[in-house]
């Protein structure tokens, strides 16, 4: 059965690095998302892309966040310069797309921690 | 905005006894769809079952099923015969009916399962 992947599973970083979070996505799946899960807290959404382009951002997605999807398979989340805050479990997800909602498929995430 | 309320922090339950986990929710949307995910430790999203709104019948997925009541905004999780595997926090979640909408979570309920 296909999955969403993700990598690293745990990375470990110092304040102010930066940091690329590495996801594949479902191959015919169209819409990618990133969501934020700080622990012990509920998930939160970051980011939607579709087409090469954002299609929605939260508050939470602020310069310091940046998407692209550098290949057809990879989608990545790039952290420019990393703040304590910022250690969390990130979760990548995917979905076909469509006039109506389809399911997103969740990758196992990955934990960030900042020291 | 969309929002997710979860007002039970922690549930527990005795092993092979019915629990029932509550979830209530506020849009002004008419056509949209609710989730439930189980977060076990390994912290992987699992979705557990899905409502579609304009869906009057209750959706059931074995030993879970849903009570869900449009006016009031309400959307209950029941978990059946609990097994020691049902432990996990378990959110309840909300998306828009568009092709590529984001999720809205609640804050997650942690359901504990006595032997």
């Amino acid at each position: 059965e296909p999955e969403v992947t993700q990598t690293p599973s745990h990375q470990v970083t110092q304040m102010g690095q930066e940091v690329i979070l590495r996801c594949v996505p479902i191959s015919n799946h169209l819409y990618f998302y990133w969501y934020r899960q700080i622990l012990g807290q509920k998930v939160e959404f970051l980011v939607s892309f579709y087409n090469n382009e954002i299609s929605e951002k939260s508050e939470i997605f602020d310069d310091q966040f940046s998407v692209e999807r550098p290949d057809g398979s990879n989608f990545t989340l790039k952290i420019r310069s990393t703040k304590l805050e910022d250690s969390a479990m990130y979760f990548c997800a995917s979905t076909e797309g469509g006039p109506s909602y389809n399911e997103q498929f969740f990758g196992p995430g990955t934990r960030l921690t900042v020291l | 905005a969309q929002t997710v309320t979860q007002s039970q922090p922690e549930m527990s339950v005795q092993e092979a006894e019915t629990v029932t986990l509550s979830c209530t929710y506020d849009t002004s949307e008419s056509d949209y769809y609710l989730f439930w995910y189980k977060q076990p430790p390994s912290r992987q999203m699992i979705l557990v079952i899905r409502q579609e709104a304009y869906k009057q019948q209750n959706a059931t997925e074995n030993r879970f099923s849903v009570n869900f009541q449009k006016a009031a905004k309400s959307f209950s999780l029941k978990i059946s015969d609990s097994q020691l595997g049902d432990a996990a926090m378990y959110f309840c979640a909300y998306a828009a009916n568009f092709g590529n909408e984001k999720l809205t979570f609640g804050t997650g309920t942690r359901l504990t399962i006595i032997p």
